[in-house]
């Protein structure tokens, strides 16, 4: 059964800092691997897909790297802003199914 | 593009009460799926279908029933209600297997 952990849970950084979210999991043998940011209260908004043929994604900000034989993810998000404040999930997709992380709930203050 | 459509977005029930949560999406995704997000235990998966007519159980599947008539579609029934079933159930759809996951909205159900 697929595992997956985030560390670390809880994030609070200022404003401008660069943040970096890890997402590990158990088993290599995976389809893709996604990130989602979901704010309270409010449904899932996905973030990036990484093929698991791909290392690296980009969008604007943020740059997520995944590295299949060790097993981990990490979501870098450039140059924080009070609106990057959110719990952000990652999720290993295996088959047709997705096992996702328990989040890392981030705060930027301002 | 309305995406993934959830009704209703709250609900209370009584224990042995039986409802229908309601899933659309207008992508012409393939697989649909339901989750249900708890405090400390993350998402889990419920049910998922790779198309019409085709349904399967996800990790928790026991208390409740799916099926998929159309593409379009994708409701999860309770049909009799439990104090445990209290959760934020997210529907979710991708075009491909392992393809980009989008989600609805939720909807929050409390069972008393």
């Amino acid at each position: 059964k697929q595992e997956v952990t985030q560390i670390p849970a809880a994030l609070s950084v200022p404003e401008g800092e660069n943040l970096v979210l890890n997402c590990s999991f158990t088993d290599s043998a995976i389809y893709n691997l996604q990130w989602f940011r979901q704010d309270p209260g409010k449904g899932l908004t996905s973030l990036l897909l990484i093929q698991s043929s791909q290392r690296e994604q980009t969008s604007g900000r943020l740059n997520a790297s995944l590295d299949k034989s060790s097993g981990r993810s990490t979501l870098y998000i450039a140059a924080s802003q009070p609106g990057d404040s959110a719990t952000y999930l990652c999720a290993a997709i295996n088959d047709y199914k997705l096992s996702f992380g328990a989040g890392t709930t981030v705060t930027v203050r301002a | 593009n309305a995406g993934v459509t959830q009704t209703p977005k709250f609900q209370v029930l009584k224990t042995g009460q039986s409802m229908t949560l309601q899933c659309a999406q207008d992508m012409n995704h393939e697989y649909m799926s339901w989750y249900r997000q708890d405090p400390g235990m993350g998402l889990r998966l419920i049910h998922y279908s790779v198309g019409a007519g085709i349904t399967d159980q996800g990790e928790v599947p026991n208390g409740y029933n799916v099926s998929r008539s159309t593409t379009e579609d994708f409701p999860l029934r309770l049909l009799s209600a439990a104090p445990s079933q209290t959760s934020v159930y997210f529907c979710a759809s991708s075009y491909s297997k392992g393809g980009e996951l989008f989600f609805g909205e939720g909807s929050r159900l409390t069972v008393l």
